[in-house]
C-alpha cells in the first residue's frame, strides 16, 4: 500500500529556475496539502485542496502555485527559484474531518 | 494568523523517564491531532482527539484534549530509544479544511 508519494526525493535548484514538486496518493482522499518544513518552524500550509476542482492558499502561498490534476494528483510548482525556497516539501492527503496522512518528503535546495 | 504554540521546544531525557509536552492555542479547536516525525521521513500520525475532556491512549502515549477546547497535551511513559523524534500537535481552523501545527517539541533519550 504506498499511500502518498512525492517525486523527486531531492532536488537541486539554480536560483530562477522552475520546477513542479509531483504527488500522489492512492486512499482515494477528498482532500489535499502541500507543507514546507523549515527548522525550528514546523510545518507550514502552502496551499491546500479541499476536494478535486478547488484549491485555497494556506499560510505561505507566496511563490508557488499547485494544479489539483484530478482526485489522486497534486502538484506544487515553483516558477522563479529564490534560495528562500530550499526547504522540506511535505504532500499530506485526507478524508473529510479525518486526519492527514504525510508522504517522505521532497528536499529542495535552491543555490 | 492563528499559531500553535508547542512547549517545550526540545527535552533531553533519561531512559525510563516520562516525559509531558503541551500545545496551546488562542482559538478554540474542534479536533487535536498529535504527529510524531523521525528523521528523513514525513510526519506520523499517534493520536486523534475529537471532543473535550477526552483522554485517549496509545501504548505508552496518553493525550488529552483540554477542557477549554484551546490546548492539548501529549504524555509518554516510561520512555526509550525508538521514542526520539520530533512530536507536533495540529488541528483544523474551526469550520476549513485547513490543517495547521506546532513549531514541534524535539525529544532526545539517553540510554
Amino acid at each position: 500500500n504506498a499511500g502518498v508519494t512525492q517525486t523527486p526525493k531531492f532536488q537541486v535548484l539554480k536560483t530562477g529556475q522552475s520546477m513542479t514538486l509531483q504527488c500522489a496518493q492512492d486512499m482515494n482522499h477528498n482532500s489535499m496539502y502541500w507543507y514546507r518544513q523549515d527548522p525550528g518552524m514546523g510545518l507550514r500550509l502552502i496551499y491546500y485542496s479541499a476536494s478535486e476542482g478547488t484549491t485555497d492558499k494556506g499560510e505561505v502561498p507566496n511563490g508557488y502555485n499547485v494544479s489539483r490534476l484530478n482526485k489522486r494528483e497534486f502538484s506544487l510548482r515553483l516558477e522563479s527559484a529564490a534560495p528562500s525556497q530550499t526547504s522540506v516539501y511535505f504532500c499530506a492527503s485526507s478524508v473529510v474531518d479525518s486526519p492527514l496522512h504525510f508522504g517522505n518528503g521532497t528536499r529542495l535546495t535552491v543555490t | 494568523g492563528q499559531q500553535l504554540n508547542q512547549s517545550p521546544q526540545s527535552m533531553f531525557i533519561q531512559e525510563g523517564e516520562d516525559v509531558s509536552m503541551n500545545c496551546t492555542s488562542s482559538s478554540i479547536f474542534n479536533t487535536w491531532l498529535w504527529y510524531k516525525q523521525e528523521p528523513g521521513e514525513g510526519p506520523v500520525l499517534l493520536i486523534a482527539l475529537y471532543k473535550a475532556g477526552e483522554l485517549t491512549s496509545n501504548g505508552r502515549l496518553t493525550a488529552q484534549f483540554g477542557i477549554t477546547r484551546k490546548d492539548s497535551f501529549l504524555n509518554i511513559s516510561a520512555s526509550i530509544p525508538s521514542d526520539v523524534g520530533i512530536y507536533f500537535c495540529a488541528g483544523p481552523v474551526l469550520g476549513t479544511y485547513k490543517y495547521i501545527f506546532g513549531t514541534g517539541t524535539r525529544l532526545k533519550v539517553l540510554a
